[in-house]
């Protein structure tokens, strides 16, 4: 099954723990992105990847951290440093060179 | 600063019903626009536009693009209540290879 796995579905997590999301995707695709969502809102920027061991800050990477060792792999970490970090989590992967961009299920994210 | 603005951001229609949502960008190095439907959980992909004036049909939705005035409109004829979600639109600017999206619309189909 191909496709953009995201894990866990739901975390909670409390108040100045780090905490890492995951990412995977099998479709070989070269590209990978992080959105951020809060209720009522589109999706916001926060670190895409373009190739393995390369990556670049979107709009709201304050807080947040990226690897990426592997092309199929790409987990964010949010730190304590984020203030609000509260959200729905989503990845994305998008082939070359095509603009489609294909998303996974979503993290939400809940810190007591 | 580059900028997407979808409108209306919420909408209420009834079954049968035919809506127009708008998406209107300010982007520097626009490469295409997409649109996707978000139900509840992940978005999913519905257009992609590159081109001025080619519609691109699938089913009930259409959806055109024109690069003169900055804007695409997503059309929907005989709304079901399945309609229901959050349309987003996003532009992929060449260049950065990233997306802006819009805050959405909102729409609800009554049955």
């Amino acid at each position: 099954d191909g496709g953009i796995t995201q894990s866990p579905k739901y975390l909670f997590r409390k108040e100045g723990q780090n905490v890492t999301l995951s990412c995977e995707q099998n479709l070989n695709h070269d590209a990978m992105y992080w959105y951020r969502q809060d209720p009522g809102q589109g999706l916001r920027l926060i670190y895409y990847s373009q190739i393995v061991n390369d990556f670049q800050k979107g709009d709201i990477a304050e807080g947040y951290s990226v690897s990426r060792e592997k092309k199929e792999s790409f987990p964010l970490t949010v730190t304590s440093a984020q203030k609000n970090p509260t959200a729905f989590y989503l990845c994305a992967s998008k082939p070359s060179p095509v603009d489609t961009q294909y998303f996974g299920p979503g993290t939400r994210l809940t810190v007591l | 600063e580059d900028k997407v603005v979808q409108s209306p951001l919420s909408l209420v229609v009834h079954e049968g019903d035919t809506v127009t949502l708008n998406c209107s960008y300010e982007v520097t190095n626009f490469r295409s626009l997409l649109w996707y439907k978000q139900e509840k959980k992940a978005p999913t992909f519905l257009f992609m536009l590159t081109s001025s004036g080619i519609e691109k049909k699938s089913g009930r939705l259409s959806s055109i693009l024109d690069k003169k005035e900055l804007f695409s409109i997503l059309n929907i004829t005989a709304t079901q209540t399945g309609d229901s979600a959050v349309y987003l639109c996003a532009v992929f600017t060449s260049g950065t290879y990233k997306y802006i999206f819009g805050t959405g619309t909102r729409l609800k189909v009554l049955a």
